[in-house]
């Protein structure tokens, strides 16, 4: 299994809803990686999962919540969020023998 | 801080014709480098990176990129365009510190092949 799997494919909340995006990787890798990109823009990290621990947190506002139950499994939380927060969520992971980090096809997220 | 600069928003190129997309980069010590292509709708596909050795590195897809230290450019080229090449193709860059990485991506090319 080479690839990274994104559910939903599209989601649409309203401000108030809590919802969550999932991502899922059986190539073994111990890196995973959150990434928000908006139309006709590059993607912009927002979290990196190391071994299961946070390692980095861009900054990103708190009603985006991260959790990484496992090695192969990556979820995004999301709560009270705003509609300039629509846009691609795009989850990678990658190993240290290859470096390159291997994206999933995204969640296009709709907030109302 | 490390930055990617893709001085072209679009490039159109013919069938045929041989193409380049531009990608100059600025990081401190050894540059992890990379190509990604997007589809409409789509997550980003691996092309090529650049780690360390022969300064031209092949891809997929037929593609290849030559990394020029003093010019520090890492410039997408291939020999013959298709049709199905046209997409959107992000240059990216890295420390490669593994589990700590940061991949910061240059602003997009758009390439469009024209029949």
């Amino acid at each position: 299994d080479t690839e990274v799997t994104q559910t939903p494919k599209h989601l649409v909340m309203g401000m108030t809803n809590k919802k969550s995006l999932k991502c899922e990787q059986h190539m073994g890798h111990r890196a995973m990686y959150w990434y928000k990109q908006k139309a006709k823009k590059p993607p912009e990290l927002m979290f990196v999962y190391s071994y299961e621990k946070l390692s980095i947190n861009e900054s990103v506002p708190s009603r985006f919540s991260p959790e990484c139950p496992n090695s192969s499994l990556l979820n995004l939380h999301l709560h009270a969020l705003q509609p300039e927060d629509s846009a691609l969520y795009l989850c990678a992971s990658s190993t240290p023998s290859y470096n390159e980090q291997f994206f999933g096809p995204g969640t296009r997220l709709t907030v109302l | 801080a490390q930055s990617v600069a893709q001085p072209e928003d679009q490039v159109n190129v013919a069938e045929g014709n041989p193409l380049t997309v531009k990608c100059t980069y600025s990081v401190s010590g050894n540059p992890y480098l990379f190509w990604y292509v997007q589809y409409p709708n789509r997550g980003l596909q691996f092309l090529l990176k650049y780690i360390t050795g022969d300064n031209l590195v092949k891809g997929s897809y037929g593609f290849e990129a030559e990394f020029n230290k003093s010019q520090t450019s890492f410039h997408l080229k291939k020999p013959s365009a298709l049709v199905s090449d046209s997409a959107l193709y992000f240059c990216a860059v890295s420390k490669g510190n593994f589990g700590n990485e940061k991949l910061t991506f240059g602003t997009g090319t758009r390439l469009t092949i024209i029949p």
